[in-house]
């Protein structure tokens, strides 16, 4: 079974910049969740996506969107990179819609520094 | 609004004793929980979950205790190895359906050798 992969591990970016970010789910898995995570907290629900669909939203400008794929593989991007975007960013897929308590599976990020 | 948080932001403990990890949440509605441990450089990692009709459930080493009268939610470690030093979270799964799980701070677990 393969787990939740991302890439790339770690990116430097300027402030103003735009990035994406990848992920690839869990073998069997359908729905996609993006968090951040800033240093010494706990991850911060950015969106969920389920069917290529968004279907859940955590309190994250537009400027924060993504994409899920036919294959269940899911982007992150981010426009008009701020300073306080510098975090780590987490992928986790679960085996269904997060209402249906399943537990998510967490790859391990993609450290993002803006300067 | 929606929080989970926890009474010890950090935690030392002797190898072999056991450690007892604590956290209180707010949403009395939630009705799924789940405690992850996280190493540096890495994603969180599943240890045990339970859901609002259980009070209790055990895993291999690992307990956790769901007190939903005070909200409180505990993970026990037994015999507390060099190798569970991590950060460890609590997330709660509240019942809006759309957001998957809403993490606290979590807690540094040491143990010292």
């Amino acid at each position: 079974e393969t787990g939740v992969t991302q890439s790339p591990t770690h990116l430097i970016k300027t402030r103003g910049q735009q990035v994406t970010l990848r992920c690839s789910s869990q073998s069997g898995h359908n729905t996609v969740s993006w968090y951040q995570q800033a240093l010494g907290q706990g991850p911060q629900f950015i969106f969920q996506y389920y069917r290529e669909e968004e279907n859940g939203r955590g309190n994250f400008p537009p400027r924060f969107s993504g994409l899920q794929f036919p294959n269940y593989s899911s982007e992150l991007n981010v426009n008009a990179l701020e300073l306080d975007d510098s975090a780590l960013y987490l992928c986790a897929s679960s085996a269904l819609r997060g209402i249906l308590n399943s537990p998510l599976h967490f790859g391990n990020g993609t450290r993002l520094t803006v300067t | 609004g929606e929080s989970v948080g926890l009474h010890l932001p950090t935690l030392s403990v002797q190898e072999g004793d056991n450690s007892i990890i604590n956290c209180a949440y707010s949403n009395s509605a939630s009705d799924y929980f789940i405690w992850y441990k996280q190493e540096s450089g890495k994603g969180p990692q599943f240890i045990i979950d339970i859901r609002s009709n259980m009070d209790k459930r055990q895993g291999q080493r690992v307990t956790v205790l769901l007190n939903k009268t005070v909200k409180h939610l505990s993970l026990q470690i037994a015999a507390t190895q060099p190798g569970d030093s991590a950060v460890y979270f609590c997330a709660e799964n509240p019942p809006s359906g759309n957001t998957p799980l809403v993490f606290g701070k979590g807690t540094r677990l040491s143990v010292i050798a």
